[in-house]
């Protein structure tokens, strides 16, 4: 069964910092790749996906995640957060060979932006 | 277009007792999700339907969780008898492709369960 790792549980970054969140699944066949965010007192919402071709995928809010099949990784990055990036963010796999529907979920990185 | 709904938003109670969440997908998914997420942890998936079939449950306690989805619309969670460990927020997720097919979640508010 897959398994998604997220290595950063909790994130702390002045207004204008670059970030970078790990993602990193176990699993050696082809995968769907998303991350999810959830703002405070908000529902989880997609916040970008891979599914082929470029492994550098845009999302909303100027984020941004690039695929490396090598490493198995996932990670996400945004050049300059702002305030209103503190949310928690989620790393998700769907092994395509298997049950292409089910996600399977990491536990989360806390992301929180000092103004 | 509406969004996934949930009810209730909250529910407290005693271990031992018995209690039912409802979920209402975004219209025309076919796809259902219940997950159960711990504090600190991500979304677990519990149960997963194909319209009224379940796909997979392979991580429901099923000696304990029950859920349905007769019409392959909406779905209830039941959890009877509950016990501490219980204490989680319940998500309901929906999508649209069919099996062959990943694509976007969209997540309910949950229902955030505290058994005393």
């Amino acid at each position: 069964a897959q398994s998604v790792s997220q290595h950063n549980h909790h994130v702390i970054l002045s207004e204008a910092a670059s970030l970078e969140l790990g993602c990193n699944y176990s699993y050696g066949g082809t995968v769907n790749l998303f991350w999810y965010v959830q703002y405070p007192g908000q529902h989880l919402q997609l916040l970008l996906k891979y599914f082929s071709g470029d492994p550098l995928v845009k999302g909303i809010k100027g984020f941004e995640a690039e695929f490396i099949k090598s490493k198995f990784s996932f990670n996400l990055r945004k050049p300059s957060v702002q305030w209103s990036d503190t949310a928690e963010y989620f790393c998700a796999v769907n092994a395509l060979d298997t049950n292409a529907g089910k996600s399977t979920f990491g536990d989360g990185t806390t992301l929180t932006v000092k103004p | 277009e509406a969004g996934v709904a949930q009810s209730p938003r909250y529910k407290i109670i005693e271990k031992r007792q018995s209690v039912a969440f409802w979920c209402n997908p975004i219209s025309g998914h076919a796809t259902l999700y219940w997950y159960q997420q711990i504090l600190g942890q991500g979304p677990k998936l519990l149960i997963q339907f194909q319209n009224n079939g379940v796909v997979d449950d392979s991580q429901l306690p099923k000696d304990r969780f029950s859920a349905e989805r007769l019409k392959g619309v909406d779905s209830t969670l039941k959890i009877q008898p509950a016990k501490l460990e219980d204490s989680a927020v319940y998500l309901c997720a929906s999508t649209s492709p069919g099996l062959a097919r990943a694509d976007t979640q969209y997540f309910g508010p949950g229902t955030r369960l505290t058994v005393l």
